[in-house]
């Protein structure tokens, strides 16, 4: 039973614009949320979090919204850089059960210079 | 600061055979958890560690075991091994949170992960 989900296995963006890649979940326990990208060959490497509490969180390029009544949320990547081309996984899980995660299956995201 | 190190990079085991993986978590961490990351698959929570005792464990059967040493580093054992245990197997630590129980949510910090194939 996939918890996370990410139905957009690629997506393709011209360099400078924005990307925007999308999760689903189906747990209304979730509060706390991860974004994590992963190049190949490399552990994932952490992005950006938000937890139920807010609906958006910024970090320079990234933004995650959160809509909780729609059980979703999304990563938005400005300007999109040639860098950013890697996989990106969403993650959730809820306040106390430490570091047990449910991932997405993952979007490849290729930024075309 | 000293990011999250895993041991082998790459291993080939046939069926049946056992696997042993080490980690080391970040300097700082004491709540160690690992994941199991299938060809095409998001990573999948196996079990997390803390205060060198099991805390959480996902949906995979006892032949997968682990320890958490004094020091907070881990091992994974995989007893009688499957073809389907072919996969990347991630290490992650996380730091404890103000009511220093290994409750804690937040951030995980992963290793580059331990590829293992079994043939």
């Amino acid at each position: 039973d996939q918890q996370v989900k990410q139905n957009s296995p690629s997506l393709s963006v011209q360099e400078g614009r924005i990307s925007i890649l999308n999760c689903d979940y189906t747990n209304s326990m979730f509060d706390y949320f991860l974004w994590y990208k992963k190049y190949p060959a490399e552990g994932p490497t952490f992005l950006i979090s938000i937890s139920s509490i807010k609906d958006k969180n910024e970090d320079g390029r990234f933004t995650v919204f959160l809509n909780k009544s729609a059980k979703h949320l999304s990563l938005h990547i400005v300007p999109s850089q040639p860098g950013d081309s890697a996989v990106y996984f969403c993650a959730a899980s809820w306040t106390g059960i430490g570091n047990q995660f449910y991932f997405g299956t993952g979007t490849s995201l290729t930024v075309i210079p | 600061e000293t990011g999250v190190t895993q041991s082998p990079t790459h291993l080939i085991k046939t069926r049946g055979q056992q696997v042993t993986l080490r980690c080391s978590s970040q300097s700082g961490h004491n709540t160690v958890s690992w994941y199991q990351q299938a060809l095409g698959q998001g990573p999948q929570f196996i079990f997390q560690y803390y205060r060198e005792e099991e805390n959480g464990r996902g949906n995979f059967p006892p032949r997968f075991s682990g320890l958490q040493f004094p020091n907070y580093s881990s091992e994974l054992n995989v007893n009688a091994l499957e073809l389907d245990d072919s996969a990347l197997y991630l290490c992650a630590s996380s730091g404890q949170g103000s009511d220093g129980g290994s409750s804690y949510t937040g951030e995980l910090f992963f290793g580059e992960g331990s590829r293992l194939t079994v043939l």
